[in-house]
């Protein structure tokens, strides 16, 4: 059972385009929110996270917005670079006990900026 | 003054050996965690420890045995080794709740 869901498997925009990027998720024990960014051939980097008890988080070029009650939110980035092809992972944490937090991820978007 | 390194990058075995992978964090960080990539990219979580204690363990076989030797290791031992566990296997560190930083990942490929 998918607990945070990427829909959109793949993306293509235009440089200095809008990116939106979508994520889902279905366990409400969720507190926090995280976006991470993959190359090929190297581990998840992270980008930019969000706090159950807010709704925006903006770090230059990336966004992310939150929507609790529709369990959605989403990564944009703008303008979009040729450097920010890759593969986005959505990702949701929640206390999993003895001082541990367990992240789940989604299955990621591939993104394509096209120049 | 790589934060997570893993060792090897590449690993190509026969069925049925006995492996490890070798993950060491530079950060101070007190929680490490192993996560598998699987061939439908699905990243999810194995083991998590926290200073040096077994926290998560996840429906992983046994043939799986995670082992930290000290705060800043965490390696993967694998026995008897099944097609099935070809994927790559990512370590991780954590400090606060929010990020995980990622090593570069092992590719294991049983032949």
């Amino acid at each position: 059972d998918q607990q945070v869901k990427q829909n959109s498997p793949s993306l293509s925009v235009q440089e200095g385009r809008i990116s939106i990027l979508n994520c889902d998720y279905t366990n409400s024990m969720f507190d926090y929110f995280l976006w991470y960014k993959k190359y090929p051939a190297e581990g998840p980097t992270f980008l930019i996270s969000i706090s159950s008890i807010k709704d925006k988080n903006e770090d230059g070029r990336f966004t992310v917005f939150l929507n609790k009650s529709a369990k959605h939110l989403s990564l944009h980035i703008v303008p979009s670079q040729p450097g920010d092809s890759a593969v986005y992972f959505c990702a949701a944490t929640q206390y999993s006990g003895a001082g541990s937090y367990q992240l789940t991820f989604g299955k990621g978007t591939k993104l394509s900026v096209i120049p | 003054d790589t934060a997570v390194s893993q060792t090897p990058k590449y690993l190509v075995t026969q069925m049925g050996n006995d492996k490890s992978i070798k993950c060491e964090q530079n950060l101070g960080h007190d929680t490490m965690y192993w996560y598998k990539q699987d061939s439908k990219k699905f990243l999810k979580i194995m083991f998590s420890y926290n200073n040096k204690e077994l926290i998560i363990n996840e429906t992983v076989p046994n043939r799986f045995s995670p082992k930290s030797p000290d705060k800043a290791h965490l390696n993967l031992h694998i026995n008897s080794l099944e097609l099935g566990d070809s994927a790559v296997y990512f370590c991780a560190s954590r400090n606060t709740q929010e990020t995980q930083y990622f090593g570069p990942g092992t590719r294991l490929l049983v032949l």
